[in-house]
Parts: C-alpha cells; structure tokens; sequence
C-alpha cells in the first residue's frame, strides 16, 4: 500500500496568512493526488485534483503543485471560511490512501 | 443537482451484519464509478471499497475483505454496503461518494456504531 504522510498534522494562523502544506507518498505517485478540505460534521469537499487543478468553484487562493513523491498545498491569504482539515489523498493504486490530515485553527 | 443520501446506520453488536444503501439522483448513476468511505470517531478519512459503472469489478481496504461487499442497482440509481462480521474498530461515518479518482460529490454521511 502507499503511504501518505502529511506536515504539519497542525497549524495555527491568521487571516490573510499563507499557510503551506506538504504530503509525501510512500513510492511515485505521477501526479496522481487530491486534496480535500473537511470541516467539522460534514463530508469533505475536493478542492484540487491531479496534484494542482482547482475544483470548478474552489477560490484561487487555494492551489497545489508537486508531482512524483512530494506534493505542496498552499492558501495564499487565509480566510475565516479556512479554518478546517486538509487531507492529501493518492489515486495512483488500490487501495486509495490518505494523509493523516492537518488542522488549521485560529492563531 | 447531484445528491446522495445514505440510510442504514445503526448500533449493533460485535460480530454482527448491517446494510448500508445510498440513493444517488442528479446524474446518470450508471455511467459512474461509486465508492464508500468511513470516518472514525476523531479520526482521519479512510477509503473502504469502490464499484465500477456496471458492477463487474469492485475494490476493497484489506481489513474489510471478506467481510464487507459493494454492490449497485442502477436500475434503483442505489449503492449498498453489506457490512458482516462487524468488529468495534468498524465504528465510523460511512459516507458514499460519486467517482474512483475525484470525488467530488459525496453524502451527508451515516454512522455506524459497533458495541456490545
């Protein structure tokens, strides 16, 4: 199975911050990775996919780059809407797998 | 307008069976990869199984093989999940969700509780 690792598991920040998050899979991944914001009691929500395409929708604040192993996640200006998990998740191979997911909570 | 609803959560014993159904609408079900997903308490988010358009080939994690099955009706436009032999780490929110790769429409989620 590959693994998915993410950093930091957690974060504090301000409005108007940029914040930046990284995942690494265990083996080569292409760019084969999503990345899901997930606010409490609810389902998450796909914001970017095949590593750096923004979801129809999704503000332009949000973006993602990487390919192969390493993959970053960026909000260039924190807003209060923000303020969830993100998780990281590959689809190269079955079983689909996910990062541990990090916090981003107010400073 | 997508929309997925899943139904069938419920407490039950360890050891036990539950089936877990989502009705999909707002789309064409049958042209769609479907798949489920859970939620442990505090926890992060786990892929559990996914099922192609017609049925002839599903997915599974390793610790829900040979006891959990994904099937469909597209003729219902709905997606199950037997869940047999149920154990305690099998306590979660399932949430049914469209697509194998991107998944972009998911339901409000179903929780699944696991206690003697």
């Amino acid at each position: 199975d590959i693994q998915m690792t993410q950093s930091p598991s957690s974060l504090s920040a301000s409005v108007g911050d940029r914040v930046t998050i990284t995942c690494q899979a265990s083996q080569d991944i292409r760019n084969h990775l999503n990345w899901y914001q997930q606010k409490p009691g609810k389902a998450p929500k796909l914001l970017i996919h095949d590593a750096s395409n923004l979801e129809t929708g999704v503000p332009s604040r949000f973006s993602g780059s990487g390919s192969g192993t390493d993959f970053t996640f960026t909000i260039s200006s924190l807003q209060s809407d923000d303020f969830a998990t993100y998780y990281c998740q590959q689809f190269d191979n079955f079983p689909r797998t996910f990062g541990p997911g990090t916090k981003v909570d107010i400073k | 307008e997508v929309q997925l609803v899943e139904s069938g959560g419920d407490l039950v014993q360890p050891g036990g069976s539950l089936r877990l159904s989502c009705t999909a609408s707002g789309f064409t079900f049958s042209n769609y990869w479907m798949s489920w997903f859970r939620q442990a308490p505090g926890k992060g988010l786990e892929w559990v199984a996914n099922i192609k358009p017609d049925g002839s080939e599903q997915h599974y994690v390793d610790s829900v093989k040979g006891r959990f099955t994904i099937s469909r009706d597209n003729a219902k436009n709905s997606l199950h999940l037997q869940l047999n032999s149920l154990r305690v780490e099998d306590t979660a929110i399932y949430y049914c969700a469209r697509g194998v790769n991107h998944n972009r429409y998911w339901g409000q989620g179903i929780l699944v509780i696991v206690s003697s």
